[in-house]
C-alpha cells in the first residue's frame, strides 16, 4: 500500500516569491493534517481537515498562508508571499476517522518538503 | 494548553547499551500518548502508543509506559543498535485531535 506522498520534496525559493506544496494522502483516509517542523523542533499543526472541510485552521496565518482540499483527496498548501522565517519542513498527514466521536486515529506521516526561503 | 517536555539531546551510546528518553507531558484530560521515530531523510513513523492510565506500549525492542501518576511516558531498551540510531520525538492527542509534539530527542548508536 502506498504511504502518504508529497511533492516536491525540497524547494528554495526567494523571499516574496509564492511556493505551493501538494500532498496525496493514503487511499480511503478521510482526515488530512498539514504540519511545519521548524529545525530542532517538533511539529506543529497548520491546519486539519475532515474530506474537504477544514475544521481546524486556528494555527494557520492566513495572511499568508492557505490551503485547499478539493474533492476530499489531494491536498495543496501555499504561501504568498514567502518569508524567511518560513524555512521548514512541511509534513503532510493523514488517517481514517471513524464515526463522529472523539478518539485516537493513527496519523501516517509523508517524508515532507523541505522548503528554504533566502 | 496541552504540552510535551522530552529530554534534550543529542545522545550517543555505544551498541547493546541501555536507553531511556524521558517524555513529561501537560494535558487536561486523559490524552493518548505516543512515541515517533524519524529515520534520516525519512518521515515520521509511530513507534509505539498507549492510550489509557497504565498501558504499556511496545515495539522493535522498545518500550514505554503510561505513568498518569507522574505524567510520563519515558522510553526505554535494553540494547541499542546502530540501526536505531534516529530522532525520537514524544507526542501526545488530547481532546483536539491534533498531536502535540517533544522538541524532539537525537540518537546516535555507535558500533
Amino acid at each position: 500500500e502506498a504511504g502518504v506522498v508529497q511533492s516536491p520534496r525540497y524547494k528554495i525559493i526567494e523571499k516574496k516569491q509564492p511556493v505551493a506544496f501538494w500532498c496525496n494522502p493514503i487511499s480511503g483516509h478521510n482526515t488530512l493534517y498539514w504540519y511545519r517542523q521548524n529545525l530542532g523542533q517538533g511539529p506543529e499543526l497548520l491546519i486539519r481537515y475532515e474530506n474537504e472541510e477544514a475544521v481546524d485552521d486556528s494555527q494557520l496565518p492566513k495572511d499568508r498562508f492557505s490551503a485547499e482540499r478539493l474533492k476530499g483527496v489531494d491536498s495543496t498548501l501555499k504561501i504568498q508571499p514567502a518569508e524567511l522565517g518560513d524555512s521548514a519542513v512541511y509534513l503532510c498527514a493523514s488517517s481514517y476517522r471513524r464515526g463522529s466521536g472523539v478518539g485516537y486515529n493513527e496519523q501516517f506521516f509523508g517524508p515532507g518538503t523541505r522548503l528554504t526561503v533566502l | 494548553g496541552d504540552s510535551v517536555t522530552q529530554m534534550e539531546g543529542p545522545v550517543t551510546l555505544s551498541e547493546e547499551a541501555f536507553l531511556t528518553i524521558n517524555c513529561t507531558y501537560t494535558a487536561t484530560g486523559y490524552p493518548s500518548l505516543f512515541w515517533y521515530v524519524q529515520y534520516p531523510g525519512e518521515g515520521l513513523q509511530l513507534l509505539l502508543k498507549a492510550t489509557k492510565a497504565d498501558d504499556k506500549g511496545s515495539n522493535k525492542g522498545f518500550e514505554a509506559t503510561y505513568r498518569k501518576e507522574t505524567t510520563s511516558f519515558h522510553l526505554e531498551k535494553g540494547s541499542v543498535q546502530v540501526s536505531d540510531s534516529a530522532v525520537y520525538f514524544c507526542a501526545l492527542q488530547g481532546g483536539s485531535e491534533k498531536l502535540v509534539f517533544g522538541k524532539g530527542t537525537k540518537l546516535t548508536v555507535n558500533p
